[in-house]
């Protein structure tokens, strides 16, 4: 079992650029969810997805972020344009649909926005 | 809707001392309650979890949580606190009416130091 796996590790960036954040899930899990880690306000769900299909984007911040997840086994957060106060780290999780399976984790992405 | 609160961000204990992070939840249905461990650089790991069944519910490396419904608490304990303990924990909720343990609402976490 490799775990969730999220890409990359580091993210240092200007103002203004695109950033993506990419995250394999467990093979075999179908629900998906982005998170958002600061000191400020904790864990913040921005978005889930069952079966590859967006459920509840409500935690979103603003339409400067997008989350794709074109199939099962990948899926994409990106900022278009980043601004310093997306500096956080973002954490993929999964699990399966309709099990009392917990979340499981990926180490994050450290994102820094200069 | 539902909410989670973690009372004191920052516990110090001795090494052997006993742990009690507290937790208390809101839940306008039936909830699931979990607890997480984070280390400094890496996610969430899973230490135990209440769904149903037995109110005290063991999980890995010692630790345990019992639910309380009349107090609407999940505290975590573990009797003898190890250096390796130290790390954040967070206390999260799910509500169970939807068959599913996914959309977690977490606590602000407590940060765990253990001394010699």
């Amino acid at each position: 079992d490799a775990g969730v796996i999220q890409s990359p590790r580091h993210e240092v960036t200007e103002m203004g650029q695109e950033v993506t954040l990419r995250c394999k899930p467990i093979s075999g899990h179908n629900s998906l969810f982005w998170y958002r880690q600061t000191m400020m306000r904790g864990l913040e769900l921005l978005i889930y997805f069952n079966n590859n299909v967006p459920i509840d984007d409500s935690g979103m911040p603003e339409d400067r972020f997008s989350a794709k997840m074109p199939n099962a086994s990948f899926s994409t957060l990106k900022i278009q344009p980043s601004e310093p106060r997306d500096s956080a780290v973002y954490f993929c999780a999964s699990t399966s649909l309709g099990s009392l399976s917990a979340l499981h984790f990926g180490n994050g992405t450290r994102l820094t926005v200069t | 809707a539902q909410s989670v609160t973690q009372l004191g961000s920052h516990v110090s204990v001795s090494e052997g001392a006993l742990v009690l992070l507290r937790c208390n939840y809101s839940s306008s249905v039936p909830p699931y309650l979990f607890w997480y461990v984070q280390y400094p650089n890496q996610g969430l790991q899973l230490l135990l979890k209440y769904t149903t069944g037995a109110t005290l519910v063991k999980g890995i490396n010692g630790f345990e949580a019992e639910f309380k419904k009349s107090e609407t608490s999940f505290h975590l304990t573990k009797p003898s606190a190890h250096m390796s303990d130290a790390a954040e924990y967070f206390c999260a909720v799910s509500p169970a009416n939807t068959g599913t343990a996914s959309k977690l609402t977490f606590g602000t976490g407590t940060r765990l130091q253990v001394t010699l």
